[in-house]
């Protein structure tokens, strides 16, 4: 069975660009959840979507934005990019919220 | 909210020799998952044990094992006969069994494990 795959790997956006990522779960799972990592403020939760559905949402600016397809994949987007966007983000999928979590390689965002 | 705090940023241990890392949490809720998971240089977020806060019986898979101490509010992992391979960053991680609560989970600031030959 496929893991999670996040596309691209690597991005340089420019500050005051958009940049949207891309996270396709296991086959079969419909829970998507968004983790941002930086060194300063380590794993921070971002949001969840559950069956096109936002169903959690963490403490971030109304910049990031996230939504899934009938498919269960999901897209995050970041608006207006700042320097402190520079992150690891990953995604990570399940079949339900009970159900154990399972990780993408992530997205190295740089913003300059 | 909850809060999780790995008090060892970097920890050492020798080949086939034996390290704990300790993790604290704080929540106010009775039910509950903790984790434990590993990040290698590769970045992929690896699970490595979980443990039910209703199960009083520790959580053991082969070399790895917590000691779960809920009154304490105290999840340590311990691992037997280090590899090298075991060398990551080691992420202890708090999940309510709340359906609004969802999937999210709860993360400490992780402890960096070398393992010497």
């Amino acid at each position: 069975k496929a893991g999670v795959t996040q596309t691209p790997r690597y991005l340089i956006k420019t500050r005051g660009q958009q940049v949207t990522l891309s996270c396709s779960p296991i086959s079969g799972h419909r829970s998507v959840s968004w983790y941002q990592q930086t060194p300063g403020q380590g794993l921070q939760f971002l949001f969840e979507y559950f069956s096109e559905t936002q169903r959690n949402k963490g403490n971030f600016p109304g910049r990031f934005s996230g939504r899934q397809f009938s498919n269960s994949r999901s897209e995050m987007n970041v608006s207006t990019l700042e320097l402190g966007d520079s992150a690891l983000y990953l995604c990570a999928s399940s079949l339900d919220i009970f159900y154990e979590q399972y990780f993408g390689p992530g997205t190295r965002l740089t913003v300059t | 909210a909850q809060t999780v705090t790995q008090s060892q940023p970097e920890m050492s241990v020798q080949e086939a020799e034996t390290v704990t890392l300790s993790c604290t949490y704080d929540t106010s809720e009775s039910d509950y998952y903790l984790f434990w998971y590993k990040q290698p240089p590769s970045r992929q977020m690896i699970l490595v044990i979980r443990q039910e806060a209703y199960k009083q019986q520790n959580a053991t898979e082969n070399r790895f094992s917590v000691n779960f101490q809920k009154a304490a509010k105290s999840f340590s992992l311990k691992i037997s006969d280090s590899q090298l391979g075991d060398a990551a960053m080691y992420f202890c991680a708090y999940r309510s069994r709340k359906e609004t609560s969802g999937s999210r989970l709860t993360f400490g600031e992780g402890t960096q494990l070398t393992v010497n030959p």
